[in-house]
């Protein structure tokens, strides 16, 4: 089993719609979780990082985690077009390393 | 404020033969990470250098090195390349906590190895 396990997607909204990406995690230790946004061709870019269980947001991007079900998830409300991209979520260990979900590209459609 | 810079942007190499690819982090950070995403594979981890010290390396054979220069710089060398190495190899930095774990990378925009 992977260690984080991300909705494969891909995914296909309307402009103005809500996306809700999904991932799980199988280890409860150094629970710091990111969201990384990917266009093609470029390298990931952090969106938002988190600690604790609940919710923290940042503009229309509402990070989500919940540690008793070992999920995560972000929201994205009023989607537009240049939010289409590949999303990573990440989870951080005590050693440097981040492990990766494999990404879930969402296409918002004008 | 400058990003992470990676050179070259692009690289195709024959099978066998050596590369070495280059990254500069934000200023500040003292921690380089370099990542491989192949196609269909993900991000997976390579090695972490922190303060000119290699402090962890991913599951890659030896074949895979680099190391970390006194202004924070880092290279990644690849010796005897294989097809399975083609990928686009990412380098990150961060602050680093106290207690080693990060607040989350900024990458560089990476370099793409096609191995011929």
């Amino acid at each position: 089993q992977k260690e984080v396990e991300q909705d494969p997607g891909p995914l296909s909204v309307p402009e103005g719609a809500i996306v809700s990406l999904n991932c799980t995690y199988s280890n409860s230790a150094f629970q710091y979780f990111m969201w990384y946004r990917q266009y093609s061709r470029k390298g990931p870019e952090l969106l938002m990082y988190t600690y604790s269980s609940g919710n923290k947001e940042d503009g229309r991007f509402t990070a989500q985690v919940d540690k008793s079900s070992k999920y995560i998830s972000l929201f994205i409300r009023d989607s537009q077009p240049s939010d289409s991209a590949t999303y990573l979520c990440a989870k951080a260990t005590n050693a440097g390393k981040s492990t990766f979900g494999d990404g879930t590209t969402l296409t918002v459609k004008p | 404020e400058a990003g992470v810079t990676q050179s070259p942007t692009h690289l195709i190499k024959t099978r066998g033969q050596q590369v070495t690819l280059r990254c500069s982090p934000i200023s500040g950070h003292t921690s380089v990470y370099w990542y491989q995403q192949a196609l269909g594979l993900g991000l997976q981890f390579l090695l972490w250098y922190d303060e000119g010290e290699e402090r962890n390396r991913g599951n890659f054979p030896p074949r895979f090195s680099g190391r970390q220069f006194p202004n924070y710089s880092s290279e990644l060398n690849v010796n005897a390349l294989e097809l399975e190495d083609s990928a686009l190899y990412l380098c990150a930095s961060s602050l680093v906590h106290a207690a080693y774990q990060t607040y989350g990378y900024t990458f560089g925009s990476g370099t793409r190895l096609t191995v011929v």
